[in-house]
């Protein structure tokens, strides 16, 4: 079966830092580009970061560039978000996202179910 | 990285059609073949629905139609059924390997 399980949410201080996982199984995850996308509460979509199957190609939202860092180890079929100085705005249901090809172009066919991170003092 | 714009609500009887506009720019929508629909249902993932402006994944059905033109990508669902009722959004890539969503558009079924 064809799987996406994210981890690593939780409730952060502003300033602070979280890593996400996500852990692919199903699929050969190095054949495959691959994305974190948001959705704060009652809000909609929005596109965070993405990576190419060999971490050549990787691209970033404005509103996160500088804090946040997306990484992958083929060898663990994992994806990774490194979120550093969390503000209140990244508060979020955090999805991982499968591309359907190899480059950064954005067509997500396969989604987990979301990891939540709620900044707050 | 402005969001696409979509209405934000549309509505049809069930049988009927409704279209879903998704506006962009230059530098996303009109730049690339690369506009994608996702369903979504309350409390669940995002589906995908239609690839690369007018392809659909297998298993999605025929009812649902994209294309583009100029700035402007469209979604199409024909023959309206109670499941179809959810929030769509649309996605463009946006150049230098990143994405943007449009504002998401509620479709109610009458």
């Amino acid at each position: 079966e064809v799987q996406l399980v994210e981890s690593g949410g939780g409730l952060v201080q502003p300033g602070r830092s979280l890593r996400l996982s996500c852990a692919a199984s199903g699929f050969t995850f190095d054949d495959y580009a691959m994305h974190w996308v948001r959705q704060a509460p009652g809000k909609g979509l929005e596109w965070v970061s993405g990576i190419s199957w060999n971490s050549g190609s990787i691209g970033y939202a404005d509103s996160v560039k500088g804090r946040f860092t997306i990484s992958r180890d083929n060898a663990k079929n994992s994806l990774y978000l490194q979120m550093n100085s969390l503000r209140a705005e990244d508060t979020a249901l955090y999805y991982c996202a499968k591309d359907m090809g190899i480059a950064v172009v954005g067509a997500f066919d396969i989604w987990g179910q979301g990891t939540m991170v709620t900044v707050s003092s | 990285q402005s969001a696409l714009t979509q209405p934000r609500s549309v509505s049809g009887s069930p049988g009927q059609s409704v279209t879903i506009s998704c506006t962009g720019t230059s530098s996303d929508v009109g730049g690339y073949n690369y506009v994608s629909w996702y369903q979504q249902h309350p409390g669940k993932a995002p589906k995908l629905m239609i690839y690369d402006v007018s392809k659909r994944p297998s298993g999605v059905p025929d009812r649902f139609s994209g294309s583009k033109s100029g700035n402007t990508a469209s979604l199409t669902i024909s023959g309206l059924q109670a499941e179809d009722e959810a929030d769509y959004y649309c996605c463009s890539y946006a150049g230098s390997y990143t994405g943007v969503f449009g504002t998401g558009t509620k479709v109610t079924v009458l």
